[in-house]
């Protein structure tokens, strides 16, 4: 089965710092989703992007984050100004625009800010 | 946006059936529900979809009542390798905001 890859997969960074999450989604796939997941919390939706913006955002997604699909394959999270409560497992989904409502999953990004 | 309400946690024994149940009230015509697995540190996967009655694929069973405002998630004969968190979605084809809820903890016992 085809699948969503994540780079990298732990990322260690200085509160105040910027990082770049990766992603390369399935490559006929039409939407594209951040989560993040607070270490035995739930998975909470960031923002889902489609036909080359932004679709939807939750309140957390505020002006620190943005994405972007900067060459038609790769998908990024930027976080401009890391907290520590940034500290979490981002994960990136994506899915085809017909047929059912199949999330893929990436195997995630660890993000811990010190 | 449809909120779902799932059990915290459940528990089970190997060779058991189990009975995930979702509570969706506000449920537009256009949804559609989907479970999702969750092992620790990996993305959820997709178990099963449906939009009423009952669906079955080859590792689940979705059943959903005639209201839709709720739907039960059958694992038939468990095993330990099912432990994980159980996610039921709501949403619909053109859904952006596919919202997680709480989900369920199975726990399988030898």
């Amino acid at each position: 089965e085809p699948e969503v890859t994540q780079t990298p997969s732990h990322q260690v960074t200085q509160m105040g710092q910027e990082v770049i999450l990766r992603c390369v989604p399935i490559s006929n796939h039409l939407y594209f989703y951040w989560y993040r997941q607070i270490l035995g919390q739930k998975v909470e939706f960031l923002v889902s992007f489609y036909n080359n913006e932004i679709s939807e955002k939750s309140e957390i997604f505020d002006d620190q984050f943005s994405v972007e699909r900067p060459d038609g394959s790769n998908f990024t999270l930027k976080i401009r100004s890391t907290k520590l409560e940034d500290s979490a497992m981002y994960f990136c989904a994506s899915r085809p625009g017909t047929g059912r409502i199949k999330l893929f999953f990436g195997s995630g990004t660890q993000l811990s800010v010190l | 946006l449809a909120k779902t309400t799932q059990p915290i946690s459940m528990d089970s024994y190997e060779g058991q059936e189990v009975n995930i149940t979702c509570s969706h009230n506000n449920i537009a015509t256009n949804d559609y529900i989907t479970w999702y697995q969750q092992f620790p540190s990996q993305g959820p996967r997709f178990i099963i979809q449906g939009y009423k009655t009952k669906v079955t694929n080859e590792v689940a069973s979705l059943f959903i009542p005639a209201d839709r405002k709720s739907s039960t998630l059958s694992l038939p004969r468990v095993s330990l390798s099912d432990t994980a968190v159980y996610y039921c979605l709501v949403g619909d084809y053109a859904g952006n905001m596919l919202t997680f809820g709480g989900g369920t903890r199975l726990m399988v016992k030898p």
